[in-house]
């Protein structure tokens, strides 16, 4: 069965510090897809990356970056000299190959609430 | 490109009162997929569809609950009757549907529901 595991919570920051969000997934399938969004307090989700799993680089998008281990089945999120903007709750989410050479269905963790405080 | 267009942004309704929320995915996108957030279960999926076609519904919570996507470009999510349990935000989400396609899931702003 897939799942998606964001053990932490909540996390505050203070302006400036580097954060790091961690997501662990479960899935038997080869073939995968791994994402990161954001929800912002105004509650819409807004798409951060997306990575197969046969992509193991990691990506860096400004102040964004993210580590893909599938060693450690690990898609860990880490947001550089963090923001008062990057204040969010933010989701990790798997999807599998589906019928047909379709998407499947995403599966989301719990999600991570960052505060980043002034 | 409009997005992901969802129809109303919130509803208030009766316990009782049937509930039609809208979806206009992204034109060109193949898949369509409803998803509930509530604090208690986070982000689940509702049922999704494939070209036109209902993949997977094991996520309807029961028989009050069903979905329709009759053409490329609209799907309905209907509760009837709605009760206070339902009360949470809606999200209707497209994707280009294939595997190929590097793109991620585009979410709708969300229809917050309460049913009082």
């Amino acid at each position: 069965a897939q799942k998606v595991t964001q053990a932490q919570t909540e996390i505050s920051v203070v302006e400036k510090e580097d954060v790091t969000l961690d997501c662990v997934y479960e899935t038997r399938d080869t073939t995968y897809y791994l994402f990161w969004y954001k929800q912002p307090p105004s509650g819409e989700l807004v798409f951060l990356i997306r990575r197969n799993s046969f992509d193991e680089q990691n990506e860096i998008s400004g102040r964004y970056s993210w580590n893909f281990q599938k060693s450690t089945s690990s898609f860990n999120f880490t947001i550089t000299a963090s923001q008062v903007v990057d204040s969010a709750v933010y989701f990790c989410a798997l999807s599998e190959a589906g019928s047909g050479g379709s998407q499947g269905n995403l599966i989301f963790g719990k999600g991570t609430k960052l505060s980043v405080k002034p | 490109d409009a997005g992901v267009i969802q129809s109303p942004r919130h509803e208030v309704t009766e316990m009782g009162q049937e509930v039609t929320l809208r979806c206009k995915p992204i034109s060109g996108h193949n898949s369509l997929f409803w998803y509930r957030q509530t604090m208690m279960r986070g982000l689940e999926l509702l049922i999704y569809f494939n070209n036109n076609v209902p993949i997977d519904d094991s996520g309807m919570p029961e028989d009050r609950f069903s979905a329709k996507m009759p053409n490329a470009s609209f799907s309905t999510l209907k509760i009837q009757p709605s009760e206070p349990r339902d009360s949470a935000v809606y999200f209707c989400a497209s994707n280009h549907g294939t595997v190929k396609s590097n793109y991620g899931y585009t979410f709708g702003s969300g229809t917050r529901l309460t049913v009082v």
